[in-house]
């Protein structure tokens, strides 16, 4: 098994850039997804291949990869990012999340 | 509308058994491979396992703490996606959500609860 590690609690004031790292072996030769969780809400994608965002996502919200870390990159974090987010990734055919980062942003 | 629907949660004693549901609409179910993914409550998103589509062998992986107790299957006729649970645990309360693998699509998920 591997894992996928992540800091458990990031904060910001608005505006500001909100860095969200995920470190892990299989990040070297895996890409990965990022995903954005509200309370009482599903997952939603923001990041995918990496550094890829879907449609409908802001452009405030980029990924970035360097060796066996992958970062998330809020640009300008506004009070509607506050939630949790989990990076993810799959090898050898079994899925893996981090374990999320609360981001905070006030 | 892409969209998918989890049903089948509820209560359920321990060592007991539990098949959930997902129906999808609004886009080509068959073709899609699927995914659970679960959610203790207070705790983080965990993969529960993966089924490919059938013109891709239609093969399943699992998660190690659920291997050989959940079965995941689908009816593409029926464009419906199902979990089997067996031999529950109440370290298996959880919120349970489908997805595409890709994870663009995810259901609003359905609550199983394991207690005695």
């Amino acid at each position: 098994s591997y894992e996928l590690t992540q800091p458990s609690s990031v904060s910001v004031s608005p505006g500001q850039t909100a860095r969200i790292t995920c470190s892990g072996d299989v990040l070297a030769k895996k890409y990965a997804r990022w995903f954005q969780q509200k309370p009482g809400q599903a997952p939603v994608l923001v990041i995918y291949k990496d550094s890829e965002r879907p449609s409908g996502i802001p452009e405030r919200f980029s990924g970035s990869s360097s060796g066996t870390t992958v970062t998330l990159t809020i640009s300008g974090a506004q009070v509607e990012d506050e939630a949790d987010y989990y990076c993810y990734s799959a090898a050898d055919n079994i899925g893996v999340f981090g374990g999320g980062t609360k981001l905070t942003v006030l | 509308e892409v969209q998918l629907v989890e049903s089948g949660g509820g209560l359920v004693k321990p060592g007991g058994s539990l098949r959930l549901s997902c129906a999808a609409s609004g886009f080509t179910f068959s073709n899609a491979w699927m995914s659970w993914v679960r959610q203790a409550p207070g705790k983080g998103l965990e993969w529960v396992g993966r089924i490919k589509s059938k013109t891709d062998g239609g093969t399943t992986d699992y998660a190690a703490p659920v291997k050989g107790r959940f079965t995941i299957s689908r009816d593409d006729s029926k464009n419906t996606l199902y979990l089997q649970m067996n031999s529950l645990k109440t370290e298996d309360t959880a919120v349970y959500y489908c997805t595409t693998v890709v994870g663009d699509v995810w259901g609003k998920g359905t609550t199983v609860t394991v207690s005695s």
